[in-house]
């Protein structure tokens, strides 16, 4: 079974541009979830996603959103970039019910 | 709120040795309680669920709600122990869905 993929590995930007990030799911899931992982910090929920509809959000600003596919692969988009917003960005997709979420390499996003 | 501690940001054992990785959680209700591992240059992975009250790779981890504690343990740590453990608390309500971590152990086992 191919794990949850995550595009592109490394991003580099420069401050005020905007980022996109990708994510496809595990086959079957319909639930992604995002995670920042910024240095020094553990992982902290951005959004999830489930039935192509966004479910919850954690506490960033609106310039963090996102959108899921029809085929449930998911897009992170972080406009206006700050030197902050560097960081680890981890994709999960979950089935439904109270299954655990699998995690894919995440993308490194690096602002400068 | 829901909020995850982990004490420990570096934790050292020689092989053999007895390991605790604390971890400390802030929840008003049920929780659910998990443990994540992540080995060097592999992706985050669940290593064991409070509700399964099993053993895995030889960790266990009981939930103690009076201390609100879940400690992952294990009698003799191996040097493939050596990893990032996160803990991390499932939200309901509101936060439905959502994983909260703490900031992780980085545990290394010496030989």
């Amino acid at each position: 079974e191919a794990g949850v993929t995550q595009s592109p590995t490394h991003l580099i930007k420069t401050r005020g541009q905007q980022a996109t990030l990708r994510c496809s799911p595990i086959s079957g899931h319909t639930s992604v979830y995002w995670y920042q992982q910024a240095l020094g910090l553990g992982l902290q929920f951005l959004l999830w996603y489930d039935e192509g509809e966004e479910r919850n959000r954690g506490n960033f600003p609106p310039r963090f959103s996102g959108r899921q596919f029809p085929n449930y692969s998911s897009e992170l988009n972080v406009n206006a970039l700050e030197l902050e917003d560097s960081a680890l960005y981890l994709c999960a997709s979950r089935a439904g019910g109270y299954n655990e979420q699998f995690f894919g390499p995440g993308t490194r996003l690096t602002v400068l | 709120a829901q909020r995850v501690t982990q004490p420990e940001k570096l934790l050292s054992v020689f092989k053999g040795a007895p390991v605790e990785l604390k971890c400390n959680y802030s929840y008003s209700g049920s929780p659910e309680l998990f443990w994540y591992v992540q080995y060097s240059r592999q992706r985050l992975q669940l290593l064991l669920r409070h509700i399964s009250r099993e053993s895995i790779k030889g960790f266990t981890a009981d939930l103690n709600k009076g201390e609100t504690s879940f400690h992952l343990k294990k009698p003799f740590a191996q040097e493939e122990d050596s990893a990032m453990y996160y803990c991390a608390l499932r939200g309901r309500g509101s936060t439905l869905g959502r994983l909260y971590f703490g900031r992780g152990t980085q545990l290394t086992v010496w030989p």
